[in-house]
């Protein structure tokens, strides 16, 4: 069964510095998708991504934040100046659509230690 | 009103009972809704689909109520393999998918 894959599983790195999570989508699937989730909390949206640019993106995106697909297979998000509460579990997604409805395909995540 | 209300549980029950999940939501433009399962610090996984007025799948039954606006999950003969949290997620179109805060089960041998 195809699978969206995620690396590094964990991340550990100094406040300030720069991240960049990477993620292979479903090899068919055009939409893509960050989501974050702080540990006990909700999984959070982030950003979508469709046709090389951001369709939608939430108010936790900020400039600190980009994302890119730098070609044909990965989809990558860049944190660039890593602040404490960046600690989380980051999910990409990318998605099927049935019946005109979306269908989110996650991958395992990246652990992202902010120390 | 927040976008999408869940219980949040913990839902303790033996195995072999059968346990429901609430979930309200804000958008009546809502147009499809979904239950997702996540299990502890692992990725959310599509449990079920729903387009009218429910779904069956199995041991579990999603109904929906577009007048009240909200949508319940049904489990019957749960296994331990159940415990899990599960999160309700109205589509309401574009690409943001918006998911609740989950409500959380423990099935207990």
């Amino acid at each position: 069964e195809p699978e969206v894959t995620q690396t590094p599983s964990h991340q550990v790195t100094q406040m300030g510095q720069e991240v960049i999570l990477r993620c292979v989508p479903i090899s068919n699937h055009l939409y893509f998708y960050w989501y974050r989730q702080i540990l006990g909390q909700k999984v959070e949206f982030l950003v979508s991504f469709y046709n090389n640019e951001i369709s939608e993106k939430s108010e936790i995106f900020d400039d600190q934040f980009s994302v890119e697909r730098p070609d044909g297979s990965n989809f990558t998000l860049k944190i660039r100046s890593t602040k404490l509460e960046d600690s989380a579990m980051y999910f990409c997604a990318s998605s099927d659509w049935d019946n005109e409805n979306e269908k989110l395909f996650f991958g395992s995540g990246t652990q992202l230690s902010v120390l | 009103r927040k976008e999408v209300e869940q219980d949040p549980g913990p839902f303790n029950v033996p195995e072999g009972a059968t346990v429901a999940f609430n979930c309200t939501y804000s958008n009546s433009a809502s147009q499809s809704f979904f239950w997702y399962r996540q299990d502890c610090r692992k990725e959310p996984k599509l449990l079920m689909s729903v387009y009218s007025s429910g779904n069956e799948d199995g041991r579990f039954t999603a109904q929906l109520n577009r007048a009240s606006q909200y949508i319940s999950l049904l489990i019957r003969d749960s296994k331990l393999s159940d415990s899990a949290t599960y999160l309700c997620v109205p589509y309401t179109g574009g690409f943001k998918t918006i998911f609740g805060a989950g409500t959380r089960l423990f099935v207990k041998a």
